[in-house]
């Protein structure tokens, strides 16, 4: 039983640019949350999607958006990248009605 | 003010003792909650889960709530070394199931 994929496991992009990250979720799971953690911090929420649509966001800008697919994996972009920007991208999945996340192994994203 | 709040440590404990994690938070609708470890440079994996108060006890570990105080714990018995990391406290409320609040996390030491 696959758990939760991402993809991929480091990246380094310039200010300015433009990132896609992804995610599937583990078998059964048909909600996916997207989390950024600083060094240090604990995991902030980004948003939730299910059934294809973001039913829930965090208190972050407007660069940050995402994408659910039929398939229930998904992708978290962030446009006009800045040096903040630079954490731990964690794509965690859930059913709903059944709690506690499932994580997958992250995205180390470094903004240079 | 914080929705959940955890000391961030370090709590150095020697092998073999018992390690207590506390965590407090401000939402008095929150249901449901949940203790992560994380390695570091690794994703959280979840530990335990407590949904009413009390203690609840899996191996190891023992999760207690007071939700009239909004106080949940985790208590490590015969710690080891390889119990060294750092422990998050997550929760999610009635009305944001699915949506988790974490803490900033406490890191753990277990010294041999």
């Amino acid at each position: 039983d696959a758990g939760v994929t991402q993809s991929p496991t480091h990246l380094i992009k310039t200010r300015g640019q433009q990132v896609t990250l992804r995610c599937s979720p583990k078998s059964g799971h048909d909600t996916v949350s997207w989390y950024q953690q600083a060094l240090g911090q604990g995991p902030q929420f980004i948003f939730q999607y299910y059934e294809e649509e973001e039913r829930q966001r965090g208190n972050f800008p407007d660069r940050f958006s995402g994408h659910q697919f039929p398939n229930y994996s998904s992708e978290l972009n962030v446009n006009a990248l800045l040096l903040g920007d630079s954490a731990l991208y964690l794509c965690a999945s859930s059913s709903r009605g059944e709690g506690g996340y499932t994580f997958g192994s992250g995205t180390r994203l470094t903004v240079v | 003010q914080k929705e959940v709040e955890q000391n961030s440590g370090p709590l150095s404990v020697p092998e073999g003792a018992i390690a207590s994690l506390n965590c407090t938070y401000s939402d008095r609708v929150s249901q449901s909650f949940f203790w992560y470890r994380q390695y570091s440079g690794k994703s959280p994996e979840l530990i335990m889960s407590i949904y009413s108060n009390g203690d609840k006890e899996d191996g190891r570990f023992t999760a207690q709530l007071n939700k009239a105080s909004q106080y949940v714990s985790l208590l490590i018995r015969d710690s080891q070394p390889s119990d060294s990391a750092t422990y998050l406290c997550a929760v999610t409320s009635t009305y944001n199931f699915n949506k988790f609040y974490f803490g900033s996390g406490t890191k753990l030491n277990v010294k041999p």
